[in-house]
């Protein structure tokens, strides 16, 4: 079955420095999209950013981007010149045909 | 409104109580989703609803039941709930249903508890 996995429970970064928030995705469909969701804890799903299995470049959206790679079947989100407010749960999922899963998630804490 | 809206946003019930989630979409989309996010549990996908029509149920008790009048407005009727159905639930839409693309987009959520 098709899995998403994310290693990190929680993840500790300094204000203003780069952090990596691993991903990996497990599917033998050759036509898939990976996305990144943040959940603050007020619980709303914010979507961050997106990966079709075809494109060739990884994604970015100002300071998010995605590392994607694809032999590793891994969709790592960067997050660069973190803010306090991105203090948050952050999600890995995937789509596959009208399939849509979700991996277990990451807390992040920016600290001051 | 914009975006994806829902409610109430916090509903206190109890077991033997009836009560309705609503769930309203301003982005033209499709498909409307409903999700159970329990306290350390991954994120689970309850009902998927594409063009009005039903086309997904995982396996949900029979005191959830979804409507879906139309592609914008979706429900979810509660009834005789347990507490373990306390929970945060996400209601979700997205453009359609059968592209890789299809990225869904959440509302704030109904954080339920059942007494």
């Amino acid at each position: 079955a098709q899995k998403i996995t994310q290693t990190q429970p929680g993840m500790f970064v300094q204000e203003k420095e780069a952090v990596t928030l691993d991903c990996t995705y497990d599917t033998s469909d050759p036509s898939y999209g990976l996305f990144w969701y943040k959940q603050p804890s007020s619980g709303e799903m914010i979507f961050l950013i997106y990966q079709g299995s075809y494109d060739q470049q990884n994604a970015t959206e100002g300071r998010y981007s995605l590392n994607f790679q694809k032999a590793r079947k891994s969709a790592n989100l960067v997050i660069s010149a973190s803010q306090l407010g991105d203090s948050a749960m952050y999600f890995c999922a995937m789509t596959y045909g009208q399939n849509f899963v979700f991996g277990p998630g990451t807390r992040l804490s920016v600290l001051p | 409104e914009t975006g994806v809206t829902q409610t109430p946003r916090h509903l206190v019930m109890g077991m033997t109580n009836k009560k309705s989630l609503k769930c309203e979409q301003h982005l033209g989309h499709n498909a409307m989703y409903w999700y159970k996010q329990s306290a350390k549990k991954p994120l689970e996908l309850m009902f998927v609803y594409n063009f009005k029509e039903q086309t997904e149920n995982n396996s949900v008790p029979s005191r959830f039941s979804p409507e879906c009048p139309n592609s914008s407005h979706l429900f979810l009727h509660l009834h005789t709930l347990q507490p373990e159905d306390s929970a945060l639930y996400l209601c979700a839409s997205s453009q359609g249903l059968a592209g890789i693309t299809d990225t869904q987009y959440f509302g704030p959520g109904t954080r339920l508890t059942v007494l």
